[in-house]
C-alpha cells in the first residue's frame, strides 16, 4: 500500500502569512491521484484540492496545490483565520486508498 | 445542497454488532459511489469500504474484511455498515463520505459526513 507521509505535524502561522504543507508518498502515486481535505473538530473534512491541483468548487483562489509523483505540496496564501484546521491527503490511484497522518495549522 | 447523514454509532462490547447508517441527499444517491471512512484516537483517516453505485462492487480494508458489510439501498437513499465481532480497535469516528463518480477506483470523496462515533469497550 502507499504511504503517505505529511510534514510538518503541525504549523505555527498567523493570519496573513503563507502555508506550505508537503505529502510524501512511499511509491508513485498512479495518474497523480492525490487529493487534499480541510477537516475542522465536530465538521464534515471539505475538498478542497483533487487530481494534484484542481481546485474543488468553491474553494478560493488562495488554495493551491501541486506536485507528481511522490512529491506533492498545498499552499495556502494569506492564512484567512478560518483557514486555522486539520489537512489531510489522500491518493486515490491504487488500492487501498491510503491518506496522510495530517498536519495541523494553527495560530 | 448534498447532505450525508451518519446515524448508529454507539457504546458496544466487544464481539457485539453495530449497524450504521446513512442518510444521503436523494440527487447524489442513485448516481455516485460511497465509502466508509473512520478515523481511530491518534491515527490517520482509513476507507474501511466502499462501494460502486450499482453495488456490484465493493472493497473491504483487511482489517475489517470478514467482520463489516457494505449495502446501500436506494430505495430509502442511505449506506449501511453492517459491523459485527467488533474490537476494541474498531473504536473510532465513522465517517460516511461520497465518491466523485459511480466508482470509488481511481476516484476522490467529495463529500463527506459529519461522522458518528462508535466506542468498543466493556
Amino acid at each position: 500500500e502507499v504511504i503517505l507521509t505529511q510534514s510538518p505535524g503541525t504549523l505555527s502561522l498567523s493570519p496573513g502569512e503563507r502555508a506550505t504543507l508537503s505529502c510524501r508518498a512511499s511509491q508513485s502515486v498512479i495518474g497523480d491521484f492525490l487529493a487534499w481535505y480541510q477537516h475542522k473538530p465536530g465538521q464534515a473534512p471539505r475538498l478542497l484540492i483533487y487530481g494534484a491541483s484542481t481546485r474543488a468548487t468553491g474553494i478560493p483562489d488562495r488554495f493551491s496545490g501541486s506536485g507528481s509523483g511522490t512529491d506533492f505540496t498545498l499552499t495556502v496564501t494569506r492564512l484567512e483565520p478560518e483557514d486555522f484546521a486539520m489537512y489531510y491527503c489522500h491518493q486515490f490511484g491504487s488500492s487501498p486508498q491510503t491518506f496522510g497522518q495530517g498536519t495541523r495549522v494553527e495560530i | 445542497e448534498i447532505q450525508l447523514l451518519e446515524s448508529g454509532g454507539g457504546l458496544v462490547q466487544p464481539g457485539g454488532s453495530l449497524r450504521l447508517s446513512c442518510a444521503a441527499s436523494p440527487s447524489i444517491f442513485s448516481n455516485y459511489a460511497m465509502a466508509w471512512v473512520r478515523q481511530a484516537p491518534g491515527k490517520r483517516l482509513e476507507c474501511v469500504s466502499a462501494i460502486t453505485v450499482t453495488g456490484g462492487s465493493t472493497f473491504y480494508a483487511d482489517s475489517v474484511k470478514g467482520r463489516f458489510t457494505i449495502s446501500r439501498d436506494s430505495s430509502k437513499n442511505t449506506l449501511y455498515l453492517q459491523m459485527s465481532g467488533l474490537r476494541a480497535e474498531d473504536t473510532a469516528i465513522y465517517y460516511c463520505a461520497k465518491y466523485s463518480h459511480r466508482f470509488w477506483s481511481g476516484y476522490h470523496i467529495d463529500y463527506w459526513g459529519q461522522g458518528t462515533r462508535v466506542t468498543v469497550s466493556s
